[in-house]
Parts: structure tokens; sequence; C-alpha cells
């Protein structure tokens, strides 16, 4: 079941940075935060993932708090393509059989 | 990253007629894959663990009867909604587990219409 609170939607100016909030405060020590975003009648596509440190790859960066009890991700300069639903999961390890179970997400609209 | 082929893209049927959604993972092995189902405007559900060469685990409240998951080898599950009604109408969508585990691939999904 879904552990993770977003917002359900959120406007980003084009070319701004997109820094979108999800609050996990149940989560537990072996617990991983992990991003995803689904643009409209796709399959959702892997943005980033962590346990503790804030992570960063081509796509974004994720910041934990260090009570891990939130995170935010960041999209440096949005683009209209990153339009979508963002996803914030909490997953209870990373072996095969570890479940993702996703929340309500958030619209991130990217306007001109 | 990992490719997950999924197929058909959509497809319309009648009620009470069987439906198979193919799942593919194309240059890796997925010994896991998970099946989820999405209504319009809403979240991803997941419906099942599909595990090669064994049987699927469901979640609560999901019909093992009615969607039929078969693992037969590492690269294909299968999904198969049997008898489908118009509130089997909804866009179901595969994944699979890859890069050791740490990450789960999605296919393109299949739109699925009951009339």
């Amino acid at each position: 079941d879904a552990k993770t609170t977003q917002p359900p939607s959120m406007d980003c100016a084009e070319g701004r940075a997109a820094n979108l909030p999800c609050n996990h405060s149940t989560i537990s020590g072996n617990e991983y935060v992990y991003w995803y975003r689904q643009i409209h009648s796709q399959g959702p596509q892997y943005i980033i993932h962590g346990l503790k440190n804030n992570e960063t790859n081509e796509m974004a960066s994720l910041i934990i708090t260090e009570d891990r009890k939130s995170s935010t991700l960041i999209l440096p300069h949005a683009t209209l393509r990153d339009t979508a639903v963002y996803y914030c999961i909490v997953r209870a390890g990373l072996y095969n059989f570890n479940k993702f179970y996703f929340g309500s997400g958030t619209k991130l609209n990217v306007k001109p | 990253g990992a490719v997950v082929s999924q197929h058909p893209s959509w497809v319309i049927c009648k009620s009470g007629t069987s439906v198979k959604i193919e799942c593919r993972s194309l240059d890796f092995q997925a010994t896991t894959m998970f099946w989820y189902r999405q209504f319009p405007k809403q979240s991803l559900m997941l419906m099942a663990t599909s595990n090669e060469g064994s049987k699927a685990t469901y979640e609560q409240g999901v019909e093992k009867d009615k969607f039929l998951i078969n693992h037969a080898s590492l690269t294909l599950s299968t999904l198969t909604v049997t008898s489908a009604h118009p509130e089997d109408s909804s866009f179901y969508i595969c994944s699979a587990t890859a890069d050791r585990g740490e990450k789960l691939f999605f296919g393109s999904g299949t739109q699925l219409s009951v009339l």
C-alpha cells in the first residue's frame, strides 16, 4: 500500500527548476524512495531512487531529508516534455520481489 | 535502460470473451514481473506478481480466476482476462525488475475496451 503523500498538482515555468515534494513520514530504515513519471497513456518511466543520501543523475536530483520523512525531486530545467504525473514510491528493498505501490502522484504542468 | 515490450497496445472485445496480453523483456531476463491496471485519471493499482516457473501471487481483492497469469519463461509473462465484462475495461501495464532488482521497467500498456 502507498505510504507517500504528494500534492495533486503543480505548475512550473519552462526553463525553471521544478521541485516536487513527497511526504513519507512512516518510512522504515530499509525502505527506499523511488520516483517515476507517467506521460499520458504510457507506461511509467524510472527517474531516480535513493536510500538516505542525495542522488543525482542525468534526469533529476533527489534530496532526502536527514530524518528521511520527506524528499524532493528536482528537475533542474523543466521543459514542456516534462509535463507528466510524477509518482513518489516507498519500496521495502531492492530485491526483485520487492513491490512498487503507487500513490496518487503529482501532476506537473510545465508552461511556456 | 531495459526494454519491456507489451502487446497488443489496444484491444476491443465483446463481453464474455477472453483476452490475452503479452509482456516480454527484450534485452534481459526477468525473473519477476508485475501487472498493474489503471482506470482513467487514477493511479496504478498492483494486481499481481509473476514469478518465472511458479504461480503468480495476487493482491488482495484481485480475482485470480479472472486474471490468469502465466510466466513460463524468463522473458515472457502473459495476462489473460477471462470472460471479460465492461467493468474490466482498463489500461493494463506490465513491468519487470532489472539492474539486479533495483529498477522496475514498464511496458507501454494495453488499453482494453470490453463492449
